[in-house]
């Protein structure tokens, strides 16, 4: 069984860059599968941020493409997140999944992290 | 990109009794390419259907998905405690995947 842990700063300051890892635990990453990022302001819905493969091909939501970077470390089994110029707007639980398809569903996820922008 | 709207809003039941949530998308989901998540309070959302009607490993088979096209049906037969949260759906047809708002169950 996967499990996710995600890890970063709680806090960012307004134009910032946000920084996520998250740790793949019970499988190895270099192995294949799929992972993702979905984010959920609080008291809201949630929105798919992006996705990478394991060879390193990246897809992103285009509302966010322009700020985000994903990557994968498969030494260290975890992979990553970067939202730069980062604004209250971006304040958010996010989350790590695995999508076993890779067509950008979601069949495990982390806890979960709250990430707030604020000066 | 595909909005999905979920109705109701909010439904209010009693344990034993059948639920039917609705997501309707503002165009063709491709392939029947959607998924139905639980989300419980302070928890991350559990995947519960895919494909629009398959169950996703664990989930009890009181849970059914149907639909096709624009129309999509998830059915809780008989409620059971657990169930009371919140459900998304989410169409992974085109790109960017997007979710619906959500429709909270709650005990009557």
């Amino acid at each position: 069984q996967v499990q996710l842990q995600e890890s970063g700063p709680g806090l960012v300051k307004p134009s910032e860059t946000l920084s996520l890892t998250c740790a793949v635990s019970g499988y190895s990453i270099s192995s294949g599968y799929f992972w993702g990022w979905i984010r959920q302001p609080p008291g809201k819905g949630l929105e798919w941020i992006g996705s990478i493969y394991h060879g390193g091909r990246t897809h992103y939501n285009p509302s966010l493409k322009s700020r985000v970077t994903m990557s994968v470390d498969t030494s260290k089994d975890q992979f990553s997140l970067r939202l730069t110029s980062v604004t209250a707007a971006d304040s958010a639980v996010y989350y790590c999944a695995t999508d076993p398809t890779g067509l950008d569903y979601f069949d495990s996820w982390g806890q979960g992290t709250l990430v707030t922008v604020s000066s | 990109e595909i909005v999905l709207t979920q109705s109701p809003g909010t439904l209010s039941l009693s344990p034993g009794e059948r639920a039917t949530l609705s997501c309707r998308a503002s165009q063709s989901v491709s392939r029947g390419y959607l998924a139905w998540y639980q989300q419980e309070p302070g928890q991350a959302p559990r995947l519960l259907i895919y494909g629009a009607s398959s169950r996703a490993t664990g989930i009890p088979d009181r849970f059914s998905g149907s639909g096709s096209g624009t129309d999509f049906t998830l059915t809780i037969s008989r409620l059971e405690p657990e169930d009371f949260a919140v459900y998304y759906c989410q169409q992974y047809g085109s790109s960017p995947g997007t979710f619906g708002q959500g429709t909270k169950v709650e005990i009557k």
